[in-house]
C-alpha cells in the first residue's frame, strides 16, 4: 500500500549549518514528491516539488534529491536559520491525492 | 490575500453537537481537499472535489461527517453528533490540476 515515513522524528542543528532531512517511501508508483514546512498553528507551506524522472532539484537554499533505486527523498536546507524551525513533512503523489510522512521537526539553536 | 481561507480558526464545541466548517479555495484551482492532522502527525486525506464533484472519500470519513462543493467554488465539511476523537486540525487544500496542494490554515476543533 501507499506509505510514506521519515528516519528521525527530531532534528537540532546549529544556525548557519547545512540541514539534512530523509524521507522513505514505499509505493514505487509514486511520480511526484513535495516537501512541505508546517510552522505551529498554521497550515504545511510548500517548499519544492521533483518528479519522478528528476533526481535532483535546486531551489532558494533549498536542495530536494530524489533516490528511486532505495525509495529515498532528501531536503538539504543550506545555511540553516532560526526562521527554518519548523516541522518538514514529505509527501508522496499517491492515486490522485498526496500521502504525507509523520514529520520531522526541525530546531534551528542560535 | 488571494490564498486559500479557512473558517473558523477556532471551534470549541461539546460532544454530541454538530458543527460546520467553510474553505474558500484559490479562486482559479478547480480541486479542492479536505486533509486532518493531529498532533504529531501528517495530514491525513479525508477527501476531494474536481469542480462540484466529490472524486474520492477516504475510509476515515465516517458516516457522520460530510462534504459540499455545491458550486464548484467554496466548500463545506460538516461533522454530525461530534466525539472527542473528532478534535484535530481540519485543513482544506486546492490545486489547479493533480499535483501541487496549497493549505490554509485550518480549522482548529476541540470536542468537549
Amino acid at each position: 500500500g501507499e506509505s510514506v515515513g521519515l528516519h528521525l522524528p527530531t532534528l537540532s542543528v546549529q544556525e548557519g549549518d547545512n540541514s539534512i532531512i530523509n524521507c522513505a517511501y514505499s509505493n514505487s508508483a509514486s511520480d511526484y514528491f513535495i516537501w512541505y514546512k508546517q510552522e505551529s498553528g498554521k497550515g504545511p507551506q510548500f517548499i519544492i516539488d521533483i518528479r519522478s524522472n528528476m533526481d535532483k532539484r535546486q531551489g532558494q537554499r533549498v536542495t530536494v534529491l530524489l533516490n528511486k533505486t532505495v525509495k529515498h527523498l532528501s531536503l538539504q536546507i543550506a545555511a540553516t536559520q532560526p526562521g527554518d524551525s519548523a516541522v518538514y513533512f514529505c509527501a508522496e503523489n499517491g492515486s490522485e491525492k498526496l500521502v504525507f510522512g509523520k514529520g520531522t521537526k526541525l530546531t534551528v539553536n542560535p | 490575500d488571494t490564498g486559500v481561507s479557512q473558517n473558523p480558526r477556532h471551534k470549541i464545541t461539546k460532544r454530541g453537537q454538530n458543527v460546520t466548517f467553510r474553505c474558500d479555495p484559490i479562486s482559479e484551482h478547480n480541486r479542492l481537499y479536505w486533509y486532518r492532522q493531529t498532533l504529531g502527525q501528517g495530514p491525513e486525506f479525508l477527501t476531494y472535489f474536481q469542480n462540484e464533484a466529490q472524486l474520492e472519500k477516504s475510509r476515515l470519513l465516517s458516516d457522520r461527517f460530510s462534504a459540499e462543493r455545491p458550486k464548484g467554488s467554496f466548500s463545506t465539511l460538516e461533522i454530525q453528533r461530534t466525539e472527542q476523537g473528532d478534535s484535530a486540525m481540519y485543513l482544506c487544500a486546492s490545486s489547479p490540476r493533480h499535483g501541487k496542494l496549497f493549505f490554509g490554515s485550518g480549522t482548529q476543533l476541540s470536542v468537549l
